[in-house]
C-alpha cells in the first residue's frame, strides 16, 4: 500500500525566514508529484507538479519553488518567507496513466504560521 | 481558461434531511470531475469521480451525475449525517497533470 509522509506536522516561522517542506511517498514508483496550498477554511490551489526526477512545473507564482531530488521526494521552499504564505501545505500524487490519472491522493498535510 | 463553481459558501441544515451541493464547470477539454470532502484539521479525501456522461456514481451514501450539457455534477444526498460535516471541494482536471478547485462549501449538519 502506499503511503506519503510530509514534514514537519506544522512550524512556526518569522517573516523574512527560510523555508523547507517535505514529502516522501512509499510503495509507489515514479508518481506524479504535487504541492498545493490552502488558506484556512479556503479553496486549494496547486502549486507545482512534477513528473519525474529533476522536472518540476509551476504553476502559480506564489514565490516558492520545488525540486525532485529523488523519485519518491518532493520539497517546497523558500529563501525568504511572506506574511502570506501561512497555510495548509499539502503534497499530493496521483497515478501516471490510465483512467483515473487525475484522482489526486493527499498527504497529511503541513501546517504553517509566519508571523 | 477552466473554471469550478460551488454557489453555495456555507449549507446549515437538520440531520436527516436531503442535500445538494452545486458544482458547474467550464472548459474545452474531455471533464474528468471529482468531489473531495475534508473534515476539519485533516487532508482532503476522494469522495466521487466521474468521466462518464449521465453516469450516476454512489460512494458512502453520496452521489452525482455529470452531466456534460448543462456542465455540472452536483453531489447529493438522500439523508445526511452529524459526520457529514465537513468542506466539500468539485475539482476539474482536463489532463493528467493541473486540476482545478472549486472555493468550496461548507456543510453543517446540525443535530
Amino acid at each position: 500500500a502506499q503511503t506519503i509522509h510530509q514534514w514537519p506536522v506544522a512550524e512556526i516561522k518569522a517573516v523574512g525566514s527560510p523555508l523547507s517542506l517535505g514529502c516522501t511517498i512509499k510503495g509507489k514508483s515514479s508518481p506524479n508529484l504535487y504541492w498545493y496550498w490552502q488558506a484556512t477554511g479556503g479553496t486549494l490551489q496547486q502549486l507545482f507538479y512534477s513528473i519525474t526526477v529533476g522536472q518540476v512545473e509551476s504553476v502559480v507564482q506564489l514565490n516558492l519553488s520545488a525540486s525532485r531530488p529523488k523519485d519518491d521526494q518532493f520539497i517546497l521552499s523558500t529563501e525568504k518567507l511572506l506574511l502570506s504564505h501561512s497555510g495548509f501545505y499539502l503534497c499530493a500524487w496521483s497515478l501516471e496513466g490510465g483512467p483515473n490519472y487525475a484522482e489526486q491522493f493527499f498527504g497529511p498535510g503541513t501546517r504553517l504560521t509566519v508571523l | 481558461g477552466d473554471s469550478v463553481t460551488q454557489t453555495e459558501g456555507l449549507v446549515t441544515l437538520t440531520k436527516g434531511l436531503p442535500v445538494m451541493l452545486n458544482c458547474t464547470y467550464q472548459t474545452t477539454y474531455s471533464p474528468f470531475l471529482f468531489w473531495y470532502v475534508q473534515h476539519l484539521n485533516e487532508a482532503p479525501k476522494l469522495l466521487l469521480k466521474s468521466s462518464t456522461d449521465n453516469k450516476r456514481t454512489e460512494h458512502q451514501g453520496f452521489y452525482a451525475t455529470l452531466h456534460k450539457s448543462s456542465s455540472s455534477f452536483h453531489l447529493q444526498k438522500s439523508s445526511v449525517q452529524l459526520s457529514d460535516s465537513a468542506l466539500y471541494f468539485c475539482a476539474l482536471s482536463e489532463n493528467a497533470y493541473k486540476v482545478i478547485f472549486g472555493k468550496g462549501t461548507h456543510l453543517h449538519v446540525l443535530p
